[in-house]
C-alpha cells in the first residue's frame, strides 16, 4: 500500500510569489495535517482537515490557507512568501483525526526555498 | 499549555553502547506522548508512544521509553546502538485533546553512532 504522498518534493519560488503544495493521505484516511519543519527544529503544526473540515489551526498568519478534497487530499496554500517561509512542509495523516492517540503516518515532506 | 524539551541537540555514541535521548513534557492534562524518528530526506516515523497504559513502553528497533510522572520525563532508551540508528529524533506531546492530529515537537536530538 501506497504511504502519504507529497508532491513536488523540492521547490524554488521568490519572494512575493505563491506556492501550492499537494498530499495524498494513506487510503482509507480522511483526516491530513500539514506541519513545518525549519532547519534544526521540530515540526510546527499548521493545519488539520477531517472530512472536509478543519479541525485545527496553528499560530501561522492567514497567508497560509489549505483545503481537503472530496477524495481526502488535501492542499497547503502559501501566499507572499517570505524568506522564512523556507522549510520541508510535512503532511500527515491518520484514519480518525485521533492521531494524538493513534498513530500518524508522515509523508516523506516538500522542502521549499524561497529566494 | 503542553510542551516538551529535548535536552541535548546532539548525541554521540560508540556502536553498541547505551543509548539514552531526554524528553521533558509539560503539560496541564494527563498527557499522551511520543517518540518520532527522522531519517536524512524522509518523513517522521513513530517508535513508540504512551498513551496512559504501562510506564514502560516498547517500540520498534528495540527502542523503549519510560514515562516518570515524579520526573515529568520521557526519556528515550536502546541498550545497544546500532550504525543505522544515526537519525534525527523527536519527542512530542498531544496538544491536549484526543481528537486532534496535533502534536507538539521538541527542537530534536541528533544521533550519531560511531563504529
Amino acid at each position: 500500500d501506497a504511504g502519504v504522498t507529497q508532491s513536488p518534493t523540492h521547490l524554488i519560488k521568490t519572494r512575493g510569489q505563491h506556492v501550492t503544495l499537494r498530499c495524498s493521505p494513506i487510503s482509507g484516511h480522511k483526516s491530513v495535517s500539514w506541519y513545518q519543519q525549519v532547519l534544526g527544529q521540530g515540526p510546527q503544526f499548521i493545519f488539520q482537515y477531517y472530512e472536509k473540515e478543519e479541525r485545527g489551526r496553528g499560530n501561522f498568519p492567514d497567508r497560509f490557507s489549505a483545503r481537503q478534497f472530496p477524495n481526502y487530499s488535501s492542499e497547503l496554500n502559501v501566499n507572499a512568501l517570505l524568506l522564512g517561509d523556507s522549510a520541508l512542509y510535512l503532511c500527515a495523516s491518520s484514519s480518525t483525526g485521533a492521531g494524538s492517540r493513534e498513530k500518524l503516518f508522515f509523508g516523506s515532506g516538500t522542502q521549499l526555498s524561497v529566494l | 499549555a503542553q510542551s516538551v524539551t529535548q535536552l541535548g541537540s546532539h548525541v554521540s555514541v560508540s556502536e553498541g553502547a547505551l543509548v539514552l535521548l531526554r524528553c521533558n513534557y509539560s503539560s496541564s492534562v494527563p498527557p499522551y506522548l511520543f517518540w518520532y524518528v527522522q531519517y536524512p530526506n524522509q518523513g517522521l516515523q513513530l517508535l513508540l508512544k504512551y498513551t496512559s497504559a504501562a510506564t514502560l513502553v516498547k517500540g520498534i528497533n528495540g527502542f523503549e521509553a519510560e514515562f516518570k510522572k515524579s520526573e515529568t520525563s520521557f526519556h528515550l532508551t536502546k541498550p545497544s546502538a546500532h550504525m543505522s540508528d544515526a537519525a534525527e529524533y523527536f519527542c512530542a506531546v498531544s496538544e491536549g485533546s484526543w481528537n486532534t492530529d496535533k502534536l507538539i515537537f521538541g527542537t530534536g536530538t541528533r544521533l550519531q553512532v560511531f563504529p
